[in-house]
């Protein structure tokens, strides 16, 4: 099997940044995806291909790539981006998509 | 507008069967790739099924390998996922999600559907 490692949670006060990473051999050679799941709520697609906004998500989010470890960075966070937030990728032969475990970011 | 919309969920008892309907519209069916994803309460993101766009081809998590089965009605623009053998450890929201024809993200999202086993 494959797996994804994230931090269980984050906590940054308003205004800060926040950093989460997400750690998997084969991230080198797939694109990383990042999910964004409020209470009650499906999972938004927030980053794709490693570095990439989805449609409608504020420019304070961010992704990077260093290696077999991805980065979401929010910038200046604020009090509505409390939430759980998942990295997903393939392995390496693309048959198998994961999730990482979940990254529960608290606005201090 | 494009719509993943779940169905079929309950409670069932441990050994038991129940069938998930995701019923789309706004897109093309035959043009995506749709996904089973599940999530139990209070824990993450599991990825449990796929179909390719004319159903031949399937890949399954290994938690589920066996004892489900994902297939896809092209004329109801409808996908299921088939679950047998259900275990207390099945118990969770089950999601359809859309994957991009770009590369492997999940770009809509239905609402989920509770499946409950427990006797």
């Amino acid at each position: 099997s494959y797996e994804l490692t994230q931090p269980p949670s984050v906590s940054v006060s308003p205004g800060q940044t926040a950093r989460i990473t997400c750690s998997g051999d084969a991230l080198p050679q797939q694109y990383t995806y990042w999910y964004q799941q409020k209470p009650g709520q499906a999972p938004k697609l927030v980053i794709y291909q490693d570095t990439e906004r989805s449609s409608g998500i504020p420019e304070r989010f961010s992704g990077s790539s260093s290696g077999t470890t991805v980065t979401l960075t929010i910038s200046g966070v604020q009090a509505e981006d409390e939430a759980d937030y998942y990295c997903q990728s393939t392995n390496s032969s693309g048959r198998l998509w994961v999730f990482g475990g979940g990254t529960k970011l608290t606005v201090l | 507008q494009v719509q993943l919309v779940e169905s079929g969920g309950g409670v069932v008892q441990p050994g038991g069967s129940l069938r998930l309907s995701c019923a789309i519209s706004g897109f093309t069916f035959s043009s995506y790739v749709i996904h089973w994803i599940r999530q139990a309460p209070g824990k993450g993101l599991e990825w449990v099924a796929v179909a390719s766009y004319d159903g031949t081809e399937k890949h399954y998590a290994d938690s589920v390998k066996g004892r489900f089965t994902i297939s896809r009605d092209t004329s109801s623009s409808t996908l299921y996922l088939q679950m047998t053998s259900l275990r207390p450890e099945d118990t969770a929201v089950y999601y359809c999600a859309r994957e991009r024809n770009t590369d492997a993200a999940f770009d809509f999202w239905g609402q989920g559907t509770m499946v409950t086993i427990s006797s």
